[in-house]
């Protein structure tokens, strides 16, 4: 079964630093994609970027950046230069391709909180 | 990014009653439609995989007669919370993918009094 684990319940930060939010993952599926979703208070899941397990580069999307390390399945989201709207949910999540291809598994998510 | 639309945003209605909530692709078809659940402080839930033009894919312990599911076209799931009650409280908000990256809906904040 796929299953992503995120151990960070809460993370503090000091506007304009950057921070890494983890996140580790199991599967068997030899193909799979990795998600970082920012949710804020009033409830959207926005896309921040997107990591291929057959992706040769580590994904980039502005200020948001995924240290993939497949060996270590870990995936975690770097946010450089941290902003006080950064402060929200993150939850990592993963697609199989095989077991319930598209449909994605969450983690427990990091409260993220950018302090002035 | 792609444009998922999720309708409505917040209802309240009466224990006993029926509510229907619509998630569409604006710019994109979506043959296949997730509907997650989430409970406060807490992470997505999938109910349910909504497939266009035949029968959804509940999770378990997801009950398909309350959770009504319905993908009529190619942009269109609705999701019919049926005889709800305040148990049934709860943020429900759909997704669907669009070249490799799933896409997600508003959300519903679903009270039942």
């Amino acid at each position: 079964a796929q299953k992503i684990t995120q151990t960070q319940p809460g993370m503090f930060v000091q506007e304009k630093e950057a921070v890494t939010l983890d996140c580790t993952y199991d599967t068997s599926d030899p193909s799979y994609g990795l998600f970082w979703y920012k949710q804020p208070s009033s409830g959207e899941m926005i896309f921040l970027i997107y990591q291929g397990s057959y992706d040769q580069q580590n994904a980039t999307e502005g200020r948001y950046s995924l240290n993939f390390q497949k060996a270590r399945k870990s995936a975690n989201l770097v946010i450089s230069a941290s902003q006080l709207g950064d402060s929200a949910m993150y939850f990592c999540a993963m697609r199989g391709t095989i077991q319930g291809a598209q449909k994605l598994v969450f983690g427990q998510g990091t409260r993220l909180t950018i302090n002035p | 990014g792609a444009v998922v639309s999720q309708h409505p945003s917040r209802v309240i209605c009466k224990s006993g009653t029926s509510v229907k909530i619509e998630c569409r692709s604006l710019d994109f078809q979506a043959t296949t439609m997730f509907w997650y659940r989430q409970f406060p402080k807490q992470s997505l839930m999938l109910m349910a995989t909504s497939n266009e033009g035949s029968k959804a894919t509940y999770e378990q312990g997801v009950e398909k007669d309350k959770f009504l599911i319905n993908h009529a076209s190619l942009t269109l799931s609705t999701l019919t919370v049926t005889s709800a009650h305040p148990e049934d409280s709860s943020f429900y908000i759909c997704s669907a993918a669009h070249t490799r990256k799933a896409f997600f809906g508003q959300g519903t904040r679903l009270t039942v009094v």
